[in-house]
């Protein structure tokens, strides 16, 4: 079956650094999609992953352990714009399709 | 540089009324096609994706279809909607070669009523 698994909410505080994982179980895997999304609003791409490792961007950086089945997205420096959800997705083989997890919300306060 | 639009951008309609929505990308050629459902605090579920003109797959079986009648458009409809039906549908693409970064349009926020 497909799973992925991420936090439902998260609160941290603006200026600190937050860790956001993910986990997944499908059948097939071609790479690893971190999308923001703020309420209301389509998502926006972040990041993806194809290999094992860091890949850093900015403020944000997306690491994944294709043994684990496991991802994280880090999001440096937080500014009140970055309370948002955080969607992880599985791009699958095949080409065709992603599977989305249910999203992280989350609040960065003052 | 390639658009994607979608419209209505809101739409509230009575339980057993149809449904079109509508999706259509510029500025690129043979893309992938998507059509998602976000229900209220949750992830996105595929619906529909497309590889070409009148070519569908569809992920979920339910009282919704989707038809690509030209290459870069892609609708959504129901003949009767349901309650369940309500939700917040986006339509996304994707080049169809080695990206595979999906692009999403506006949305469509559905309240069956």
């Amino acid at each position: 079956g497909q799973n992925i698994d991420q936090p439902t909410e998260m609160t941290a505080t603006e200026g600190a650094i937050v860790q956001i994982n993910c986990t997944y179980q499908t059948s097939g895997f071609n790479g690893l999609f971190w999308y923001q999304q703020h309420a209301g609003e389509a998502p926006t791409f972040l990041s993806y992953n194809v290999l094992d490792g860091l890949e850093e961007k900015g403020r944000f950086s997306s690491f994944l352990s294709r043994s684990k089945g496991y991802s994280y997205l880090l999001l440096k420096e937080l500014q009140m714009k970055d309370s948002a959800s955080y969607l992880c997705a599985v791009h699958s083989t095949g080409g065709f399709k992603t599977i989305f997890g249910a999203g992280t919300r989350l609040f960065v306060k003052a | 540089s390639q658009t994607i639009h979608q419209w209505p951008a809101t739409l509230v309609q009575p339980v057993g009324s149809p449904l079109s929505l509508e999706c259509t990308v510029e500025g690129t050629s043979n893309p992938n096609l998507y059509w998602y459902r976000q229900a209220a605090g949750r992830g996105l579920q595929l619906l529909f994706y497309s590889v070409g003109i009148g070519q569908i797959s569809s992920e979920v079986p339910q009282n919704l279809s989707a038809s690509r009648p030209q290459d870069r458009q892609f609708i959504l409809s129901s003949k009767k909607l349901l309650l369940s039906d309500s939700g917040f549908y986006l339509c996304a693409w994707t080049p169809g070669t080695a990206t595979y970064e999906q692009y999403f349009g506006p949305g469509t926020r559905l309240t069956v009523t």
